[in-house]
């Protein structure tokens, strides 16, 4: 089946160290997104590529990177990881209006 | 700009009671409109969508009407069933062509059945 993978689906980092989350799909969308959600919140959007072109949201700290080698990966890159950014980290994707999201990555900050 | 309104909750249910979780929006022309489903630890389903006025989309006993007239969204299911505790969210894109399908979410809205 078509899908959106996320891995690893659990992540401990350090406080400071940097972190890595990957995301694929075969969906052959020309959209990803990665968002981040924290506890009893809704999904907040950080940046999306379209195609390659990279959308950073207003409020999203420098801190949070992202790369998209190719269309099927997208990678969120956490320079420093604070205990502020222990979340889940969600990557979607789309062609047209339907966002179709992956399982996610749960992130633990110690 | 765009916005999306939902029931808060929780809301709390027994098997096969009926359910309905309102939701209003804000949004210039005619926006797509979508009910997500998360269940704990997972990411976010699509449950179903309308693209224009009058649609209802459906899937799995829920159905939701896109009402132009009252800005209104509302998801409901006739009977459900303990495995349909999850949080729902509202969610919007905004009208026209273009390339920006950014979500806008309503807060969620927790949903516990009990047997």
């Amino acid at each position: 089946d078509a899908m959106v993978i996320q891995n690893p689906r659990y992540q401990v980092t350090q406080f400071g160290k940097p972190v890595t989350l990957s995301c694929s799909q075969t969906l052959n969308h020309n959209v990803m997104y990665w968002y981040q959600q924290k506890s009893s919140q809704a999904p907040k959007l950080l940046f999306h590529y379209y195609d390659k072109d990279f959308n950073n949201e207003a409020d999203t700290p420098d801190n949070f990177q992202s790369r998209r080698p190719n269309t099927s990966f997208c990678f969120l890159d956490i320079r420093s990881p604070g205990l502020g950014d222990a979340a889940m980290y969600l990557c979607a994707t789309s062609r047209g209006h339907t966002q179709y999201f992956g399982p996610g990555t749960r992130l633990t900050v110690l | 700009g765009d916005s999306v309104t939902q029931m808060e909750g929780p809301v709390t249910l027994s098997e096969e009671a009926f359910l309905t979780i309102n939701c209003t929006y804000t949004a210039t022309g005619y926006p797509s409109l979508f009910w997500y489903v998360q269940y704990p630890g997972e990411g976010l389903q699509l449950l179903l969508k309308a693209t224009k006025a009058d649609d209802k989309g459906s899937n799995k006993g829920f159905e939701a009407t896109y009402r132009k007239e009252t800005t209104s969204f509302h998801l409901e299911k006739g009977s459900v069933q303990v495995s349909d505790s999850a949080v729902y969210f509202c969610a919007l894109t905004p009208g026209g062509g273009g390339s920006n399908y950014k979500l806008t979410f309503g807060k969620g809205t927790l949903l516990t059945v009990n047997p």
